[in-house]
């Protein structure tokens, strides 16, 4: 079976531009997440999708971050404009259930 | 709100050592547990999971028990490895809060021959 699918595996942007995640879950799962992994910390929940409606996106900072699942089976994630304190690895799961598969993230440097 | 809290790393053991690590948590609800585990340059694995009180979730010889009276869950493992080498991270899905992880913030384990 296959896994989630993310890219890229690494990107590395100036402040105040813009970037872009995409994630591909794993076939049939109706959830899907985006956490924020910050070095030394556990991940944090950005925002969940369940097929294409979003069930919680309070802690995703709405005035530069956004999020869509395309036809409720791949996601973007856009941060527009890119602060330095969004540093981190961006990691997509996906599950039928509780719990999740994790993609193997995206590693976002700002600079 | 819904919390996990985990024993500080670093843990460093020999080969062959007996391994804990401490999982406590906060929950409104009847919260479904699990340990995941992030190897060097890999992303996050499942290891291991309980859904309810008691029950006992074991897996490539970790094993952690869902304890309701002491809300804790803490990873055991009888004899390490140095391929066990990595980051344990407890996490709870609350059903009151939806099915997202809330994690702790992670206990590097380093094991050496």
């Amino acid at each position: 079976e296959a896994g989630v699918a993310q890219s890229p595996r690494y990107k590395i942007i100036e402040k105040r531009q813009s970037v872009a995640f995409w994630c591909n879950p794993i076939s049939g799962h109706a959830t899907l997440y985006w956490y924020q992994q910050i070095l030394g910390q556990g991940p944090k929940l950005l925002i969940q999708f369940q097929n294409n409606g979003v069930v919680d996106d309070s802690q995703l900072p709405k005035d530069r971050f956004s999020a869509e699942r395309l036809k409720g089976v791949d996601s973007t994630l856009k941060i527009q404009p890119a602060k330095l304190e969004d540093s981190a690895v961006y990691l997509c799961a996906s599950s039928p259930g509780r719990g999740g598969f994790f993609g193997q993230g995206t590693r976002l440097t700002v600079v | 709100g819904d919390s996990v809290t985990q024993m500080e790393g670093p843990v460093t053991l020999s080969e062959e050592a007996f391994l804990t690590i401490n999982c406590t948590y906060t929950a409104t609800g009847y919260p479904s547990l699990f340990w995941y585990v992030q190897y060097p340059g890999e992303g996050l694995q499942l290891l291991l999971k309980a859904t309810k009180a008691d029950d006992k979730g074991s897996n490539k010889g970790f094993e952690a028990t869902y304890r309701k009276e002491t809300t804790s869950f803490h990873l055991e493992k009888g004899s390490v490895q140095v391929s066990d080498s990595a980051v344990y991270f407890c996490a709870l899905s609350d059903q009151q809060a939806g099915t997202a992880l809330i994690f702790g913030k992670g206990t590097t384990l380093s094991v050496s021959s």
